[in-house]
């Protein structure tokens, strides 16, 4: 079973930066398989990337991802203050999906 | 449009056992490459992934939870349903359905849960 780790645990930063998040399972993955969520305080998870660097419909161009193999991140490019929220990355596989632990964006 | 929404009890007592229905519009159960999950997540804690049942009938479960988990799905009525059996105060959680959807380019499969439900929360206690 595929367990996934995220870093930082906590972001914080200021409209305008930019912001790197990282994913990393334990085992290689495969691409097609990783997606990213956007989760802020009350609200259902929203599917932000798919395939670990295609976004899903209605997803602003800040947001890009990347990586392959292990390692994968999330980048927003130019932090708006509606970006603070918890951010997961998935996994699909063996018929399985597991989520990272989240990290917090704060703007 | 598609939506879900989840629907079941907000309170359930120790040893019990909790069914959840998750009711879905603007796609079909019964076909296309897709499907419907069930996610929960505790109060202040990350989400968690329980069980998934595809268009095709085909469904699988949390390994750490198996035993304790039936997802199902009536086509007739646009709905999945999940139980799980011998509920615990750490099962206080919101629960979630979304839809899975399957993209194929090429040689490659993409998943992923593109439509969520708003959630229902369900609480453990005697």
């Amino acid at each position: 079973e595929i367990v996934l780790t995220q870093s930082p645990g906590t972001l914080s930063l200021s409209p305008g930066e930019r912001a790197t998040l990282s994913c990393r399972a334990s085992q290689t993955v495969t691409t097609s398989y990783l997606a990213w969520y956007q989760q802020k305080p009350g609200q259902a998870p929203r599917l932000l990337i798919y395939g670990a660097s295609s976004r899903a419909t209605g997803i602003p161009d800040r947001f890009s991802g990347s990586g392959y193999g292990t390692d994968f991140s999330l980048t927003i490019s130019r932090l708006e203050p509606e970006d603070s929220a918890v951010y997961y990355c998935q996994h699909y596989g063996s018929s399985l999906f597991t989520f990272g632990p989240g990290t917090k964006v704060d703007i | 449009q598609v939506t879900l929404k989840e629907s079941g009890p907000v309170l359930v007592k120790p040893t019990e056992t909790l069914t959840l229905t998750c009711t879905v519009s603007g796609f079909s159960l019964s076909s296309g490459r897709m499907g419907v999950s069930w996610i929960r997540q505790p109060p202040g804690k990350a989400l968690e992934w329980l069980a998934h049942i595809f268009s095709n009938d085909e469904n699988s479960y949390s390994p750490s939870l198996k035993s304790r988990l039936t997802i199902s799905k009536d086509t007739s009525k646009s709905q999945v349903v999940l139980t799980m059996t011998n509920m615990d105060p750490v099962d206080t959680a919101t629960y979630y359905c979304a839809r899975v959807g399957i993209t194929v380019a090429g040689p490659y499969y993409y998943y992923y849960m593109d439509v969520w439900g708003k959630g229902t929360t369900v609480t453990v206690s005697s």
